[in-house]
């Protein structure tokens, strides 16, 4: 059975940092493509990220470039979202999301609540 | 940047009706790379359709997708009482985008 478990997310001030950690199991991780996807609440869904299998191909929403760095362990079947000089704008869902074929997402996570605010 | 349209945004309808959501991009979508999802209360989103028209594992088949280009319609043949939720076009030919959302609550 596929599984993607989020964690790390919390309150945190403006301008401070916070490591999001996505642990999948069931699948053979390095074989796929992975994304970062956002909601604030009451709001749609943003892609913020991915990343190629080998680490390699990495994007960022402009809104996040420059702040966030998304990566991955493969051994340790992790993805990692490192969060940066965050806005109260950031405040969302953030959910990892395993890429089917090409670009949509077949597979999320639970999603973890980041909080920005003072 | 490929913007998504989604309309309506909130669709009212009983169970055993007909649903039609539609969305339209901003440009055309290449290789019908666009996808639908479904999103229930406090959930993650599930994915229904890629390709435009193809069936996501374990999606019923009384969940269609058609279209190509510009405009795709999502259509739900008869509406099962679970089927309320909101719904998400993404289209991801270039780069990834998605739709506001469409609401299809019950009537």
């Amino acid at each position: 059975e596929v599984q993607l478990v989020e964690s790390g997310g919390g309150l945190v001030q403006p301008g401070g940092s916070l490591r999001l950690s996505c642990a999948v199991s069931g699948f053979t991780f390095s074989g796929y493509w992975m994304h970062w996807v956002r909601q604030a609440p009451g709001k749609g869904l943003v892609w913020v990220s991915r990343i190629k299998g080998d680490g390699s191909n990495i994007r960022y929403a402009d809104s996040v470039k420059g702040r966030f760095t998304i990566s991955r362990d493969n051994a340790k079947n992790t993805l990692f979202l490192q969060m940066n000089s965050l806005r109260a704008e950031d405040t969302a869902v953030y959910y990892c999301a395993r890429d089917g074929t090409s670009g949509n997402f077949d597979y999320w996570g639970q999603g973890t609540l980041v909080t920005v605010s003072s | 940047e490929t913007v998504l349209t989604q309309s309506p945004g909130t669709l009212s309808l009983s169970p055993g009706e007909r649903a039609t959501l539609s969305c339209r991009a901003s440009q055309s979508v290449s290789s019908s790379y666009l996808a639908w999802y479904q999103q229930k209360p406090g959930q993650a989103p599930r994915l229904l359709i890629y390709g435009a028209s193809s069936r996501a594992t374990g999606i019923p088949d009384r969940f269609s997708g058609s279209g190509s280009g510009t405009d795709f319609t999502l259509t739900i043949s008869r509406l099962e009482p679970e089927d309320f939720a909101v719904y998400y076009c993404q289209q991801y030919g270039s780069s990834y985008t998605f739709g506001q959302g469409t609401k299809l609550e019950i009537k």
